[in-house]
């Protein structure tokens, strides 16, 4: 089962930061949050992964609060393009174990 | 660099048949994993492999088989064909049996008739 919580949907005007919550109050120590996202016909896309400080990447910002329960995922200037469902994962990199995947945010970009 | 590389993409098969899809990994990469995606179930994990072994299976019937080659190159079986295994099925690779950072392919749309 998916160890994280997710809204089924959101929407975000074009130009504006998207911002994506997560709730995953079972995590343990080792495990990291991982987001992923997909397209409609694609496969998902990694977009960024943390552990416990906050990340930034090209594409995002993940937010991660200090007990670790809850994470946020940030879009500064969402575009249209960024129209998908997005999905938090949390994973234990040291059992190398599979990414379980949940139903994930259908986040909704309009103009 | 070429991405995950799904064939066919389309495929349509009655029930009872088999199929065999095939996933080329991004050049370099020696884990693969394979999911299936229903409407109904979401992503789920099949099985995953590294170094032609496979290292992680999911809760799937054993009509669900997969293998790698020694180029990393992997196909996955599907004996018996259901009419629930009409699906999307992606594959994924990554550098090293971890699991950081998965590439995804584009996937392989089945249809069981």
């Amino acid at each position: 089962d998916a160890k994280t919580t997710q809204p089924t949907s959101m929407d975000c005007a074009e130009g504006r930061a998207a911002n994506l919550p997560c709730n995953h109050s079972t995590i343990s120590g080792n495990e990291y949050v991982y987001w992923y996202r997909q397209i409609h016909s694609q496969g998902p896309q990694y977009i960024i992964h943390g552990l416990k400080n906050n990340e930034t990447n090209e594409m995002a910002s993940l937010i991660i609060t200090e007990d670790r329960k809850s994470s946020t995922l940030i879009l500064p200037h969402a575009t249209l393009r960024d129209t998908a469902v997005y999905y938090c994962i949390v994973r234990d990199d040291y059992n190398t174990d599979k990414l379980i995947f949940g139903t994930g945010t259908r986040l909704q970009v309009f103009p | 660099k070429a991405g995950v590389t799904q064939t066919p993409r389309y495929l349509i098969k009655t029930r009872g048949q088999q199929v065999t899809l095939s996933c080329s990994p991004i050049s370099g990469h020696r884990s693969v994993s394979w999911y299936q995606q229903t409407p109904g179930q979401g992503l789920q994990f099949l099985f995953e492999y590294f170094s032609e072994t496979q290292r992680n299976k999911g809760n799937f019937p054993g009509r669900f088989s997969g293998r790698q080659f020694s180029n990393s190159r992997s196909e996955m079986n599907v004996s018996t064909l259901e009419l629930g295994d009409s699906a999307l099925y992606l594959c994924a690779s990554s550098l090293s049996p971890d699991g950081r950072n998965l590439h995804f392919g584009n996937g392989t749309r089945l249809t069981v008739t």
